[in-house]
């Protein structure tokens, strides 16, 4: 059974960092793309970040390039998002979600629970 | 910036039938796969379609999707509705910058 399991979010001053973690188990890691979505709340869906299954590639959406990092560490079988220089919009339940391919060319098939990130002073 | 525009709200009563529009800002809709995503209240999204008109197992056939190039849209059709069905629906496609565009968004209300 595929899992997806996000850790990490919280309350956070502006301008503050934040690293989630998504812990995946039920499927070979490395072989498949993950992304970040987010969502803030009563909000739409919002595509974040994307990485590859080797890692070696990367994508950002505009609204977070330069401030956030996406990373994975296939022995670890774990996703993360550095996350740095955070505004108050970037407000959101951040969900994990699992591509279809190796890379980012599909779509996905399985999403974790998500995780709270609040930016308030 | 590709965007997908959805109609905000729909809502039907049950046993009758939905369509949910996804219309591309521009390009053509048809040159890639449109998928779509359920999320019930409180709940991270699910696939009911992808690759325009794909079921994932588990998904019953009264989830259904197409495509129409002349208006460069894709639809969801949700036939037989049942009060579970009540949720927020999402298509997504991408284009040569962004991997993946998400629409706006779409409350299905069973009356």
């Amino acid at each position: 059974e595929v899992q997806l399991v996000e850790s990490g979010g919280g309350l956070v001053q502006p301008g503050g960092s934040l690293r989630l973690s998504c812990a995946a188990s039920g499927f070979t890691f490395s072989s498949y793309a993950m992304s970040w979505v987010r969502q803030a709340p009563g909000k739409g869906l919002e595509w974040v970040s994307a990485i590859s299954g080797s890692g070696g590639s990367t994508y950002y959406a505009d609204s977070v390039k330069g401030r956030f990092t996406i990373s994975r560490d296939n022995s670890k079988n774990t996703l993360y998002l550095q996350m740095n220089s955070l505004r108050a919009e970037d407000t959101a339940v951040y969900y994990c979600a699992k591509e279809v391919w190796s890379d980012p060319l599909g779509y996905f098939d399985y999403w974790g629970q998500g995780t709270l990130v609040t930016v308030s002073s | 910036n590709f965007m997908l525009t959805q109609p905000h709200s729909v809502s039907e009563s049950p046993g009758k039938t939905v369509t949910i529009s996804c219309t591309g800002s521009s390009g053509s809709i048809a040159s890639n796969y449109v998928q779509w995503y359920q999320q019930r209240p409180g709940s991270a999204p699910t696939t009911v379609i992808y690759e325009d008109n794909q079921r994932p197992s588990g998904v019953p056939d009264r989830f259904s999707g197409s495509i129409d190039s002349s208006s460069n849209s894709a639809s969801l059709t949700i036939s037989g509705l049942k009060t579970e069905d009540e949720a927020d629906y999402y298509c997504q496609s991408y284009d040569s910058s962004t991997p993946y565009v998400f629409g706006t968004g779409t409350k299905v209300t069973v009356l």
